[in-house]
């Protein structure tokens, strides 16, 4: 069975502050794990995806995501925010061996103060 | 990536009556997703749809509820069937990529059932 946690759901950070939006998965493979944005009114839109190669993801806007297994999180994270960053966002696993199925987290909708 | 057209985008419908959502893959996907976003909430999986088979329903949806078809390998539809008011939403397909990198969505139709 997979699950993801977000642990928060509201974040507020100032614009040009640093974000961080908070990840714990569970899964019994290897998992594949995913950032996706969701502008008010909009589609899902894929920001990066994890699946065992670098630890380190770059995805696009400036976010990126570090894979830690030894804390089972994957967490999100930009360095300055803008403006347009104002979004809900999703963690999704992944069970990379078994089928396709995706598992949402619950969201975090994040507020950008001018 | 892959793109999907989802339509219709929204609609408002009279409780007893049924709704098709229709989803078309500009390419060729072994399989395709369906999802439910309830208001405020996260995503929830309600079918995987394989061409030439049954859809696989999760736990919690059935088939009466929500037949799904997929003729080929570009095309899918779900139906809302005999629709009340919790089943305002907004429903998603999805099916992976071209890439392989991740999974596309489709921009959702938003249902209001009164």
């Amino acid at each position: 069975a997979q699950s993801v946690t977000q642990l928060d759901s509201h974040v507020s950070v100032s614009e040009g502050t640093p974000v961080l939006l908070r990840c714990n998965y569970s899964s019994s493979y290897s998992p594949s794990l995913f950032w996706y944005v969701q502008h008010p009114n909009k589609g899902l839109q894929l920001l990066l995806k994890y699946t065992s190669a670098a630890t380190l993801v770059k995805g696009i806007n400036g976010f990126e995501a570090e894979f830690k297994k030894s804390e089972t999180s994957f967490h999100l994270t930009k360095p300055s925010a803008h403006m347009s960053d104002a979004a809900e966002y999703f963690c999704v696993v992944s069970d990379r061996f078994g089928n396709e199925k995706l598992t949402f987290g619950t969201g975090t909708r994040l507020t950008i103060i001018p | 990536s892959a793109v999907i057209s989802q339509k219709p985008s929204r609609d408002i419908c009279q409780r007893g009556t049924s709704l098709t959502i229709q989803c078309q893959v500009d390419s060729q996907v072994t399989m395709m997703f369906w999802y439910r976003q309830q208001p405020g909430q996260s995503l929830t999986l309600i079918a995987t749809a394989n061409q030439g088979s049954e859809a696989t329903y999760e736990s919690g949806f059935v088939i009466d509820k929500f037949p799904i078809s997929r003729p080929n390998l570009t095309f899918s539809t779900l139906t809302v069937s005999n629709m009340s008011p919790e089943d305002s939403s907004i429903y998603l397909c999805s099916a992976p990529d071209r890439e392989g990198y991740g999974y596309t969505f489709g921009s959702g139709t938003r249902l209001t059932v009164v």
